[in-house]
């Protein structure tokens, strides 16, 4: 079955600290992938997405994410965090081919700053 | 552009009411999508349309829900009737479409039904 997982449901880190969130999928094939971040009461934002090349890919806000093809992973980085971090983080998954358009979404990972 | 709009931001009823939550695309985009997040389950997808035209409504968790799109600049999510489980948060996002271009989501709607 088609899946994301993202094993850390909370995440709490000081403010400067390098932070790491991992994301697991569970793919026929190699999908489509994404980071999104939602702040409180607000719709979800793309951080950045990864579909061929470059297993490295940037996004905004300083973040950075590295598919690993081998380890079915697509973990979210930044070197130094700041306060306006504090969010939740989704990871998702999408179809290459044509057919249903559909994403799949992880469960998110909260994250807690700490002045 | 202002992006994905919906309305209401919050909607409170009682159960058995019926519910419509509306939802206005980014103009050119030709996809819309309407999703529930809830505590449980997640960000779930409920239906998708191209075009105003329904694609996959797998998503849509019982014939109480219905959602229609009568034009490009605008969709409705309709509950009837409403029950508590039904409380969660509601998303519309819209797309330029094919499947590597970035979903816009609204702010949500966020549903109570008591």
């Amino acid at each position: 079955a088609q899946s994301v997982t993202q094993p850390d449901i909370h995440i709490t880190v000081s403010e400067g600290a390098s932070l790491e969130l991992r994301c697991n999928y569970s793919y026929g094939a190699t999908p489509y992938l994404f980071w999104y971040v939602q702040s409180p009461g607000q719709g979800l934002q793309l951080l950045l997405k990864y579909f061929s090349g470059d297993t490295l890919v940037q996004g905004i806000k300083g973040f950075e994410a590295e598919f690993k093809r081998s380890q079915s992973s697509f973990n979210l980085r930044k070197p130094s965090v700041h306060w306006s971090d504090a969010a939740e983080y989704f990871c998702a998954v999408g179809p290459r081919t044509s057919g249903t358009y559909k994403y799949i979404f992880g469960t998110g990972t909260r994250l807690k700053v700490l002045a | 552009d202002a992006g994905v709009i919906q309305s209401p931001r919050h909607e409170v009823t009682e159960m058995g009411q019926e519910v419509t939550l509306r939802c206005k695309p980014i103009s050119g985009h030709d996809y819309l999508f309407w999703y529930r997040q809830t505590m449980m389950r997640g960000l779930e997808l409920l239906i998708y349309f191209n075009n105003n035209v329904p694609i996959d409504d797998s998503g849509m968790p019982e014939d109480r829900f219905s959602a229609k799109m009568p034009n490009a600049s605008f969709s409705t999510l309709k509950i009837q009737p409403s029950e508590p489980r039904d409380s969660a948060v509601y998303f519309c996002a819209s797309s330029l479409g094919v499947h590597d271009n970035e979903q816009f989501f609204g702010p949500g709607t966020r549903l109570t039904v008591l």
